[in-house]
């Protein structure tokens, strides 16, 4: 069975500052994975997608991330933080059909002014 | 843009009442979700649609149904609500073909006491 984890619950990071989350998956095959981010009070908006390709994509509100095969990973990075980068992430996995996802445990990103 | 509307932003049920959560999506998409988030565990899929009348279980279906009638339209049933199903729940859409990314409704935090 696939899954998703994300060994930070909560970090905190200064205006400015660089940032990296971590997300480690569980999969046979090929699988495409996801980051999602939740402002307070709202659904999730999609990040950023990885399907195949380039192992490093692009996604909204200068964020990125990188696809490691060989460690299992999908780390997220945005190089200088936002005040209003302040919100939970959700790193996911697909699999099979019907677009199924299966979430992870999520991280929740302060941002000290 | 795609728009996933649930329509009740919070709701109070007593324990024992049956509950209709609904959700409607205008982007004529094929499938529809029900997730349910709790602090710490993430969001997980409770069911999942990918046609009209069309209904598969996910990972925590126990205590809960589901009906699509209509192919905009997904309606999540506690038959019988308990406390231990107090939590957000969160609705979403996509396309059916390749793996197409979730939209996700703002959820409906329900209250069972």
């Amino acid at each position: 069975a696939q899954s998703v984890t994300q060994p930070d619950i909560h970090i905190t990071v200064s205006e400015g500052a660089s940032l990296e989350l971590r997300c480690n998956y569980s999969y046979g095959a090929t699988p495409y994975l996801f980051w999602y981010v939740q402002s307070p009070g709202q659904g999730l908006q999609l990040l950023l997608k990885y399907f195949s390709g380039d192992t490093l994509v692009q996604g909204i509100k200068g964020f990125e991330a990188e696809f490691k095969r060989s460690q299992s990973s999908f780390n997220l990075r945005k190089p200088s933080v936002h005040w209003s980068d302040a919100a939970e992430y959700f790193c996911a996995v697909g699999s099979g059909t019907a677009s199924k996802l299966t979430f992870g445990t999520g991280t929740r990103l302060q941002v000290t002014l | 843009d795609v728009k996933v509307t649930q329509s009740s932003r919070y709701l109070v049920k007593r324990t024992g009442e049956k509950v209709f959560l609904e959700c409607v999506q205008d982007m004529d998409h094929e499938n529809m979700f029900w997730y349910r988030q709790d602090p710490g565990l993430g969001l997980r899929l409770i069911y999942f649609s990918y046609d009209v009348k069309m209904k598969e279980k996910g990972d925590i279906p126990e205590g809960y149904s589901v009906s699509r009638e209509k192919k905009e339209r997904f309606s999540l049933i506690l038959e019988s609500a308990s406390t231990n199903q107090t939590s957000m729940y969160l609705c979403a859409s996509s396309l059916l073909t390749g793996f197409s990314p979730l939209h996700f409704g703002n959820g409906t935090r329900l209250t069972v006491t």
